[in-house]
């Protein structure tokens, strides 16, 4: 069964920083771009960054360039998120999913990002 | 950027119901529109790829069509699960953008 796990969101302080993990299964990961997509609580969807398979490859949305980084480990069947000098706008759940003829084929549950202090 | 605008913002609809859902581009964009489907605290799960092609395991009765700046995501009869939130998402040089979604409401 294709699975991913997301792990690493909660509560952090503007300015913080949080390392968001997805681990996946399932899959030959090695062979997938990959996505982390985030919603606001009660709003829509929004594309933050895409990693290619091989990890060469790095695209994000303007709001997050500089800020977030997306990373991978193939040997480890995981996918990462940096997320640095973090802004109450970037409160959200974070999901990451698998890319499929440039649309976001399988997704995991998501995990909740709270910048608050 | 590219902006999708989708209409209309919420539905109302019945069940047996024909349903449409429109998803404008700002500009013309490549065939690589997706539709999605998300219900309240879950992911969103992918129904169309590339336009018009139907994601495994997905009923016949959605079903996509459009090109250039103008798309749509069609319901032939509308069932009790498909009361949702629906968005469509484009790809176009590097860049992927969600419209705002339209949800799905029980007439």
């Amino acid at each position: 069964e294709v699975q991913l796990v997301e792990s690493g969101g909660g509560l952090v302080q503007p300015g913080g920083s949080l390392r968001l993990s997805c681990a996946a299964s399932g899959f030959i990961f090695s062979s997938y771009w990959m996505t982390w997509v985030r919603q606001a609580p009660g709003k829509g969807l929004e594309w933050v960054a895409n990693i290619k398979h091989d990890g060469s490859e790095r695209y994000y949305v303007d709001s997050v360039k500089g800020r977030f980084t997306i990373a991978r480990d193939n040997a480890k069947n995981s996918l990462y998120l940096q997320l640095n000098s973090l802004r109450a706008e970037d409160t959200a759940v974070y999901y990451c999913a698998t890319n499929h003829y440039y649309a976001f084929e399988t997704w995991g549950q998501g995990t909740m990002v709270t910048v608050s202090s | 950027d590219i902006q999708m605008t989708q209409s209309p913002s919420t539905l109302s609809a019945s069940v047996g119901d024909r349903v449409t859902i429109t998803c404008r581009a700002s500009q013309s964009i490549s065939p690589y529109l997706a539709w999605y489907q998300q219900k309240p605290g879950k992911a969103p799960k992918l129904l169309i790829y590339k336009t018009s092609n139907l994601q495994n395991g997905v009923p016949s009765r959605f079903s996509g069509s459009g090109s250039g700046t103008d798309f749509t995501l069609t319901i032939s009869s509308l069932q009790p699960d498909d009361f949702a939130t629906y968005y469509c998402q484009q790809y176009n040089s590097y860049s992927w953008t969600f419209g705002q979604g339209t949800k799905v409401e029980i007439k």
